[in-house]
């Protein structure tokens, strides 16, 4: 059964630091195309990441050049490293898998999901 | 940065009600296009990709159809099941992948 388990969310002040995971099970992270999307209290969605299998990396500009999305293969897991976090960080952070089906995988469409992890930037 | 508009934000229906939910993108995302549900706590379900395919599992229920830039999500009859917010979400054109703002489908 394919899982995605979240975590390492909590409160941080403006200008910290934290380090998200994402426990895959059921496939390998190293082979699938994976994303981070957040959802800010009350509103909607909106994509922060993705790293290809090859390892190609991709950034909304929201965050690029303050997060980084990376995996670790023994493990299985995913990770994004967020520094210079701000007020508008704030949000659930939910790790996806892209989706795959008759031996297609596209990396722009996600069909499993991890639980969410809340992020609180506050001071 | 490709802006997809959804519309209306709230649809009032009853069970067994066919809906319709629409969304435009500011240029053209041919069919690169997908529908997600979300309910309450709850991590986003993908429905619809490419515009018109069903996801695995999804019921045929759910359908979709458009590309260029007008697409519609339609349910031919609601279940309880299906009062949610529905998200478009585009795999055109990015970085950045876009979503929609959402339409809430709320029992009348």
């Amino acid at each position: 059964e394919v899982q995605l388990v979240g975590s390492g969310g909590g409160l941080i002040q403006p200008g910290g630091s934290l380090r998200l995971s994402c426990a895959a099970s059921g496939f390998n992270v190293s082979s699938n195309y994976m994303s981070w999307v957040r959802q800010a209290p009350g509103k909607g969605l909106e994509w922060v990441s993705m790293i290809y299998s090859g390892g190609s990396t991709y950034y909304a500009d929201s965050v690029k050049g303050r997060f980084t999305i990376s995996r670790d293969n023994s493990q299985n897991t995913l990770y994004l490293q967020m520094n210079s976090l701000r007020v508008e960080d704030t949000a659930v952070y939910y790790c996806a898998r892209g989706y795959c089906s008759g031996g297609r995988c596209y990396p722009y469409y996600f069909d499993y999901w991890g639980q969410g992890t809340l992020v609180t930037v506050s001071s | 940065e490709i802006v997809l508009t959804q519309s209306p934000a709230t649809l009032s229906l009853s069970p067994g009600e066919r809906a319709t939910l629409s969304c435009r993108a500011s240029q053209s995302v041919t069919t690169y296009l997908a529908w997600y549900q979300q309910k309450p706590g709850q991590a986003p379900r993908l429905l619809i990709y490419d515009a018109s395919n069903r996801a695995t599992g999804i019921p045929a229920r759910f359908s979709g159809s458009g590309s260029g830039t007008d697409f519609t999500l339609t349910i031919s009859s609601l279940e309880p099941a299906d009062f949610a917010v529905y998200y478009c979400q585009q795999g055109s054109n990015w970085p950045p992948l876009t979503f929609g703002g959402g339409t809430k489908v709320e029992i009348k």
